[in-house]
């Protein structure tokens, strides 16, 4: 059974203080491993798709990069605007995307 | 622009009533998804649809029902046989190009039963 899991939970940072979010993952033949922003009571918005170990995306702050066990997403000198919940799924032979249950970012000013 | 929509962002129903929510998609995706997202957990799939007039059960479809007599719109009917339907409910499609795998998802449509 294909699995997600994201640490730590919940993360608070000072602005500027650069961190990373971690994503575990176990699935059999990955066909993509996904990153996603949620804001409170809106739906996600897709950040990255990563396809084979040693893949990195980035945009503005936020860099993502693969494993063949686990997927970073690094957050350098993050803005309050920064703050929100970061989903991470994967998708293995199905059609389905398995998520983890998200991880929620404060940056405080 | 194109896009997903969701409706309405709000929905309040009595227990025992069904009750319809809408999704929309303008993207000319060939898949869709409905997904459930409740505090703590991460989104459960509902069911899905790879093209119109098919669709199968995701990981809690019981109580809920689907139709997709149209590929852009895939609505979502919340039965009263569903135990807690008190959630918050996501629409998502994708395109099934090989290689191609994101889902994009709407607004999202919060229900609450009473």
């Amino acid at each position: 059974e294909d699995q997600v899991t994201q640490s730590p939970e919940a993360l608070r940072l000072q602005e500027g203080e650069s961190s990373s979010l971690n994503c575990s993952y176990t699935v059999s033949g990955l066909r993509g491993l996904f990153w996603y922003r949620q804001d409170p009571g809106k739906g996600p918005e897709f950040l990255f798709t990563l396809y084979s170990a040693g893949e990195e995306k980035e945009k503005e702050r936020l860099k993502a990069t693969l494993t063949k066990k686990e997927s970073f997403l690094h957050i350098t000198a993050p803005k309050p605007e920064d703050s929100a919940t970061y989903l991470c799924a994967v998708r293995g032979g199905s059609e389905k995307l398995v998520f983890g249950k998200g991880m929620k970012l404060t940056v405080n000013p | 622009d194109g896009g997903i929509t969701q409706s309405p962002k709000y929905l309040f129903r009595k227990e025992g009533q069904n009750v319809t929510l809408s999704c929309e998609q303008n993207l000319n995706h060939d898949a869709m998804y409905w997904y459930r997202q409740d505090p703590g957990q991460g989104l459960r799939l509902i069911y899905y649809s790879q093209i119109v007039n098919d669709f199968q059960k995701g990981d809690i479809a019981e109580g809920y029902s689907v139709s997709r007599e149209k590929k852009e719109s895939f609505p979502l009917t919340v039965t009263s046989a569903q135990k807690n339907p008190t959630a918050f409910y996501l629409c998502a499609s994708s395109i099934r190009n090989q290689g191609s795998y994101e889902q994009y998802f709407g607004p999202g449509t919060r229900l609450t039963v009473t």
